[in-house]
């Protein structure tokens, strides 16, 4: 399968706990982007890297956030310290990078339960 | 007024019927317009960009009115694998951010 991946698919976790997700994008894909969706709503951007550089983050992206992408390669959204208003599906999605506005292609997503 | 709006639906339509509806954007300034599908409990997926002199591909029809800021899906002869939620995507001023709607809800009926 060549497409975007994710891991965990599901993940249930206790209000305080940290929480890890990890992204593999398309192999030749410079751009990942992280999203949050909740039910009824579209996607909300979250952050964006170009290759390893972390270019942009949405304000809705608190300090209990953070993303990193190391290598240009996979990326890894943490939060922490866990809120219930965190349970979300967190979609990952990555563009080819050649040009500015870009077709994105998502993975399956985490669906993370805050209890 | 939100930055991008469609209406949520449902549409309930006949199997072989046309279908059409459009999403409103509020920024001028947005040049980059597509169409995703979602699946219940799925992630989305893109059905098509939308190109400034219009695009067909196949039963899928998109269109852009620039001086209305809207864009708009038609699907023809409509099956009933096309239910689902389709969102409209447009981006925010110059950056790279995708605003993204919250989706209108089609079923097909048989």
């Amino acid at each position: 399968d060549t497409g975007v991946s994710q891991n965990p698919r599901h993940k249930i976790t206790k209000r305080g706990q940290n929480v890890t997700f990890r992204c593999d994008p398309i192999s030749e894909h410079n751009r990942l982007y992280w999203y949050r969706q909740t039910l009824g709503q579209g996607p909300e951007f979250l952050t964006y890297f170009q290759n390893e550089a972390q270019l942009e983050k949405s304000r809705l992206l608190s300090d209990r956030f953070s993303a990193e992408r190391p290598k240009g390669s996979f990326s890894t959204l943490e939060i922490q310290r866990t809120e219930q208003g965190d349970s979300a599906m967190y979609l990952c999605a990555s563009s080819l990078g050649t040009r500015k506005y870009e077709e994105q292609y998502f993975g399956p997503g985490t669906r993370l339960t805050v209890t | 007024r939100k930055e991008v709006e469609q209406d949520p639906g449902p549409f309930n339509v006949p199997e072989g019927a046309t279908v059409a509806f459009n999403c409103t954007y509020s920024n001028s300034a947005s040049q980059s317009f597509f169409w995703y599908r979602q699946d219940c409990r799925k992630e989305p997926k893109l059905l098509m960009s939308v190109y400034s002199s219009g695009n067909e591909d196949g039963r899928f029809t998109a269109q852009l009115n620039r001086a209305s800021q809207y864009i708009s899906l038609l699907i023809r002869d409509s099956k009933l694998s096309d239910s689902a939620t389709y969102l409209c995507v447009v981006n925010r001023d110059s950056n790279y951010q995708l605003i993204w709607g919250a989706g209108t809800k089609l079923i097909i009926k048989p």
